[in-house]
C-alpha cells in the first residue's frame, strides 16, 4: 500500500544548530508534499511545500529538498530555535487521485538552548 | 491563526450522551474537512465536503455523523461513542479544486469515558 514515514520519530539538537528532519514516500506517482509544524496544544501549521517539477524550495530558515529517485524527502531547518520544537509531518498528495494528502506519523523536534 | 476555529476545545462525553463539535472558517475556502489524530498515529482523514456535498467518507462508524451547512460551517456530531474514540479531532479547509493544502484548526480534545 501507499505510505509515508519518517525516518527517526524523535530528534534532538543544540540550539543554534541546523536540523535536518527525513520522510520517505512509496507513492512514485505523488506530485506534491507538504511538511506542517505541530506545536503541543495546537493544529498542524504549513510550513512549506514543494512539487515534483521541483527538487528543492526555500523559505525563511526552512528548506525542502525532494529526491524523487529513491522517494525521499527532508526538511532542512537553518539555526534551530527553541520555538522550533514540535512534531512536524510530511504529507504526500497525488493529483489523479484527487490530491488528498496523505500524512507520515511525525518526528518530533527538541531543541536544547 | 489560521482563519479555522473549533468549538469546543475540549470535551468530555459519556459514551450515551449525544455532542457535536463545530469548525469555522473565515478563509473564503470551498472544502472542509475532518481528521482523527490519535496518539503515535498519523492523521486519519474522516469527511471532506466541496462545495457543501459530501465528496469522502473514509468507512467512518455512523456514531460519526458529519453536516455542512454552508462552505463556511462544518459539524460533527457525536452520538453514543466508544472509549477508544477518544483523540484530537481537527478541522481543516482548503481552496478546493485540486488546491491540496490544508489550513488546520487547533482540534477538539475529546474523551470518551
Amino acid at each position: 500500500g501507499e505510505s509515508v514515514g519518517l525516518h527517526l520519530p524523535t530528534l534532538s539538537v543544540q540550539e543554534g544548530d541546523n536540523s535536518i528532519i527525513n520522510c520517505a514516500y512509496s507513492n512514485s506517482a505523488s506530485d506534491y508534499f507538504i511538511w506542517y509544524k505541530q506545536e503541543s496544544g495546537k493544529g498542524p501549521q504549513f510550513i512549506i511545500d514543494i512539487r515534483s517539477n521541483m527538487d528543492k524550495r526555500q523559505g525563511q530558515r526552512v528548506t525542502v529538498l525532494l529526491n524523487k529517485t529513491v522517494k525521499h524527502l527532508s526538511l532542512q531547518i537553518a539555526a534551530t530555535q527553541p520555538g522550533d520544537s514540535a512534531v512536524y509531518f510530511c504529507a504526500e498528495a497525488y493529483y489523479n487521485q484527487g490530491g488528498k494528502l496523505i500524512f507520515g506519523q511525525g518526528t518530533e523536534l527538541s531543541v536544547k538552548p | 491563526e489560521t482563519g479555522v476555529t473549533q468549538t469546543p476545545r475540549h470535551l468530555v462525553m459519556g459514551m450515551t450522551n449525544k455532542k457535536s463539535l463545530k469548525c469555522e472558517q473565515h478563509l473564503g475556502h470551498n472544502a472542509m474537512y475532518w481528521y482523527k489524530q490519535s496518539a503515535k498515529k498519523p492523521l486519519e482523514l474522516m469527511f471532506v465536503y466541496n462545495f457543501k456535498e459530501q465528496t469522502e467518507n473514509n468507512s467512518v462508524p455512523s456514531r460519526f455523523s458529519p453536516e455542512c451547512p454552508n462552505s463556511s460551517h462544518l459539524f460533527l456530531h457525536l452520538h453514543t461513542l466508544q472509549p477508544e474514540d477518544s483523540a484530537l479531532y481537527l478541522c481543516a479547509s482548503s481552496q478546493g479544486g485540486g488546491d491540496e493544502k490544508l489550513f488546520f484548526g487547533s482540534g477538539t480534545q475529546l474523551s470518551v469515558l
